[in-house]
């Protein structure tokens, strides 16, 4: 099964907002309201930013919020910041029960 | 407060075995699954599997069946991960996850880097 389609770099200015799309299939993305995201930094573990596609977990910036429609679910970052420079990887359930990663896309703050 | 430790850096040669530890503090080890991802040198993640950590029983992604294995040490609130046959393309970073839901992966562990290498 190949790997969900993230852009492969996005950028922007602190202060300004990105989005960064995760495009599956009516099999993953599509069908279930299970979509994680993660932030990694260099040489770190991922850390869990969203779940369940729209929710934050206690302790995550606000200025991080997800959505979803049709096939496609979306990370967005407001109020860029210096620290959110990183790289970001979506997480799908699929119909086969298993789970499937995006191939991660580079934020880089200018 | 909820950690995953793994054990450190793994320098192997072609055909020999490793396994990797990720030991679980802050909770019970079978109160939630545990899923292994991995990450080559400048790739992105590969979720590998996850064990039940009630019952034990492992489900592999389709490219990891065969010379990997899940196991557990519930005693010393412990997941394994045990790679045999190891190929230098098994070089990677190896993480475990805790499974809160199907994809609520949280906390990671810091990450065990196996280098395959003759």
């Amino acid at each position: 099964q190949s790997a969900l389609t993230q852009p492969a770099s996005v950028s922007g200015s602190p202060g300004q907002s990105i989005t960064i799309s995760c495009t599956g299939t009516s099999s993953d993305v599509g069908y279930f309201n299970y979509v994680s995201w993660f932030q990694q930094h260099p040489g770190k573990a991922p850390k869990l930013m969203i779940y369940e596609v729209t929710n934050r977990p206690s302790g995550v910036s606000n200025r991080f919020s997800g959505f979803k429609s049709g096939d496609t679910a979306s990370l967005t970052i407001s109020g860029l910041q210096a620290e959110d420079e990183a790289d970001y990887y979506c997480l799908s359930y699929t119909r086969s029960s298993s789970v499937i990663f995006g191939g991660g896309t580079k934020l880089t703050v200018l | 407060q909820v950690h995953l430790v793994q054990s450190g850096s793994e320098l192997k040669k072609p055909g020999a075995s490793v396994k990797v530890s990720c030991k679980a503090s802050g909770y019970t080890l079978t109160t939630y699954t545990m899923n292994w991802v991995r990450q080559a040198p400048g790739q992105g993640l590969e979720w590998m599997g996850w064990i039940n950590t009630n019952t034990g029983t492992p489900t592999y992604a389709q490219d990891f069946a065969g010379r990997f294995v899940f196991s557990l040490d519930t005693s010393v609130n412990t997941a394994y991960l045990q790679i045999s046959s190891l190929k230098t393309e098994d070089t990677a970073v190896y993480f475990c996850a805790r499974g809160i839901t199907r994809t609520k992966f949280d906390p990671w562990g810091q990450g065990t880097l196996v280098t395959v290498s003759s």
